[in-house]
């Protein structure tokens, strides 16, 4: 069945990075792309970007340009989100999405989601 | 800066039915924008209900439709039940970029 397994909650520094894992499994890794959402506590739904495990292009939302990279291992299935210069407003659940834009366009499975904590 | 509007709260009573609208910013929203619903109780990742304005996925409820209506994607809920009562996203296609709207909150009384 496919899964898509996310890394642990963090907890990191005003100023840090951070790096999320969402590992895939149950379908053809490089058939789907991956989205990334973030939720602050309390708040609503942010899409933060979308990854083609195929070719490694990226799109960004306009707000994380410069401050996120997304990136892919296909010997591993894994992808990574990675957010530099956090601040506290980046305190949030940080979900991995399966979606398809080509022909048709959805999004299926979610991760489990990773609490990213940024505190002094 | 695109903003996708939905209504805040809504309230329902069992067996009734109930129509959450998504509205964008730029203008009416129509299938091009492939309108994506998510629904998400507390405590838990969101979980997928339509994609592309109507389109249920196989764990859809049959009671769950989506559309368009007057300007803006709508989803309506029919013959609502107690376990319906959630937060609703929709999710807009920007060519390229996508765009959460702010959430409904749906109180099943």
């Amino acid at each position: 069945q496919v899964q898509l397994v996310q890394s642990g909650a963090e907890v990191k520094k005003p100023g840090a990075s951070v790096k999320v894992s969402c590992k895939a499994a149950g379908y053809t890794f490089t058939s789907y792309y991956i989205h990334w959402v973030r939720q602050a506590p309390g708040q609503g739904l942010e899409w933060m970007g979308i990854i083609n495990p195929s070719g490694g292009t990226t799109r960004y939302a306009q707000k994380f340009q410069g401050r996120v990279t997304m990136t892919r291992d296909t010997s591993t299935s894994t992808l990574y989100m990675e957010l530099n210069s956090l601040r506290s407003e980046d305190t949030a659940v940080y979900y991995c999405a399966r979606g398809l834009i080509v022909a048709t366009k959805l999004v299926d499975y979610w991760g489990q989601g990773t609490l990213v904590t940024v505190s002094s | 800066q695109t903003v996708v509007t939905q209504e805040p709260s809504l309230t329902v009573s069992p067996r009734g039915t109930v129509t959450l609208t998504c509205a964008s910013s730029t203008g009416a929203v129509s299938s091009g924008y492939y309108p994506i619903w998510f629904q998400q109780k507390p405590g838990q990742a969101p979980r997928a209900l339509i994609y592309s304005t109507s389109n249920k996925h196989s764990w859809t409820p049959a009671r769950f439709s989506g559309s368009l209506l007057g300007g803006k994607a709508a989803l309506t809920l029919s013959g609502v039940q107690p376990e319906d009562e959630a937060e609703y996203y929709c999710l807009l296609y920007y060519g390229g970029a996508w765009v959460f709207g702010g959430g409904t909150k749906l109180t099943v009384l």
